[in-house]
């Protein structure tokens, strides 16, 4: 099945620091990724879609300067958090649709960011 | 808006039923109908897919869909407490939508 991996899985960082998220798809090829942020018994928030080779499409009340996404290949796509502060201490989880199948996303096993 | 509605539950069934989880959607294009099972601190794992009216079946799960009721829904047979997780249903309008999550229900197996 279609893998996609995200790193870290885990990242605990200091107020005022950037932070970079990876997400890969292993075994397929994604047009399109999407970047979500889930907090504590919240539902699932889509932040971002971004498509290779183009800008990103954020969400309404979505900072684009502060949640820099770059998708600069049909396998990467990087999500850094700019100047991250506690607010923004959450699990952001990645998400890709298989070129050859769009119907379908496949979820990374998400990163846990804690900002001190 | 799109809007796809859960009961947030829990839901709570004995070991060996069959529990039942139901989402409404408010429009009425979508197309592609998900469920996904969520573990606590786990991100969301791909269950089942469905884009016609009537049932599709895979192991132990099957997923409806009434298109005319905007209504789709996962059924659980012989529950486990393995199933135990959050089930987000999600819907899109056509293959190049993004999808719309509902909030998800969470779903107890007791043993």
């Amino acid at each position: 099945g279609a893998v996609v991996s995200q790193h870290p899985s885990r990242v605990i960082c200091k107020s005022g620091t950037s932070v970079k998220i990876e997400c890969r798809s292993l075994d397929f090829q994604a047009t399109t990724m999407f970047w979500y942020r889930q907090f504590p018994k919240q539902s699932l928030m889509l932040m971002a879609t971004s498509n290779e080779g183009s800008k990103a499409t954020y969400e309404q009340g979505v900072e684009k300067d502060k949640f820099l996404i770059n998708h600069a290949s049909l396998t990467l796509s990087t999500l850094t958090v700019t100047s991250a502060h506690p607010e923004d201490s959450s699990f952001y989880i990645c998400s890709a649709r298989d070129r050859d199948s769009t119907d379908t996303q496949y979820f990374g096993p998400g990163t846990r960011l804690t900002v001190l | 808006q799109k809007e796809v509605e859960q009961n947030s539950g829990p839901l709570s069934v004995p070991e060996g039923a069959i529990a039942s989880l139901n989402c409404t959607y408010s429009d009425r294009g979508s197309q592609s109908f998900f469920w996904y099972r969520q573990y606590s601190g786990k991100s969301p794992e791909l269950i089942m897919s469905i884009y016609s009216n009537g049932d599709k079946e895979d192991g132990r799960f099957t997923a409806q869909l009434n298109k005319a009721s905007q209504y789709v829904s996962l059924l659980i047979r012989d529950s486990q407490p393995s199933d135990s997780a959050t089930y987000l249903c999600a819907v899109k309008l056509g293959r190049d939508s993004t999808l719309t999550f509902g909030k998800g229900t969470m779903l107890l197996v007791s043993p």
